[in-house]
């Protein structure tokens, strides 16, 4: 049974370098989301996708940030310029998506990636 | 906008002791509602949700939520904690697809 994966676990940068984060959701779901959570929060949601379309993104996703998902399987996410204030962990989580039944999907979420930003 | 909160960003119980976490939300219209467990450097995982079928929901490891409309609650307990349980647990709300979540709490167990 493999789960959504994230790649790297860890990463550690120096202000202003760039970085990418990459996600592999379960294999059947078409729902795929990004969310950041700072140390003794909440996660907070970032953007997600339906397919290869992305659907939302918060305002916390400041023009520095970019997401895709080419051919609707795995997502990066895309951090130029990295700020001190970026170090969070990133988390990536996938649904299934059924018609009509997005707010009662089940969203399953990967072990995240750290950033560290020095 | 959906808001949630939790009540306690620490909790300690004894082992075999109740677990009692509070959840509340804010919202004309009820929403779908989570709990995650997180242990450390994992990821979340679904405890249980409520999805307007049943307002007393029961998930795995004997946890269970009632939602409670007119307290805009949807507090989770366990009738006898284990070490195991120790983590921190996060209440979430679904809205547009996307999960709010409050800001968590903190389980100890003691001995």
């Amino acid at each position: 049974d493999t789960g959504v994966s994230q790649n790297p676990r860890h990463k550690i940068t120096k202000r202003g370098q760039n970085v990418t984060f990459r996600c592999d959701p379960i294999s059947e779901h078409n729902r795929l989301y990004w969310y950041r959570q700072t140390l003794g929060q909440g996660p907070e949601f970032l953007t997600y996708f339906q397919n290869e379309a992305q659907l939302e993104k918060s305002r916390l996703l400041s023009d520095r940030f970019s997401a895709e998902r080419p051919k609707g399987s795995f997502s990066t996410l895309e951090i130029q310029r990295t700020e001190q204030g970026d170090s969070a962990m990133y988390l990536c989580a996938s649904s299934l998506g059924r018609r009509g039944g997005r707010d009662t999907d089940t969203q399953y979420f990967g072990p995240g990636t750290r950033l560290t930003v020095l | 906008a959906q808001s949630v909160t939790q009540l306690g960003s620490h909790v300690s119980v004894s082992e075999g002791a109740l677990v009692l976490l509070r959840c509340n939300y804010s919202s004309s219209v009820p929403p779908y509602l989570f709990w995650y467990v997180q242990y450390p450097n994992q990821g979340l995982q679904l405890l249980l949700k409520y999805t307007s079928a049943a307002t007393l929901v029961k998930g795995i490891n004997g946890f269970e939520a009632e939602f409670k409309k007119s307290e805009t609650s949807f507090h989770l307990t366990k009738p006898s904690a284990h070490m195991s349980d120790a983590a921190e647990y996060f209440c979430a709300a679904s809205q547009g697809g996307k999960l709010i979540f409050g800001q968590g709490t903190e389980l100890s167990v003691k001995p």
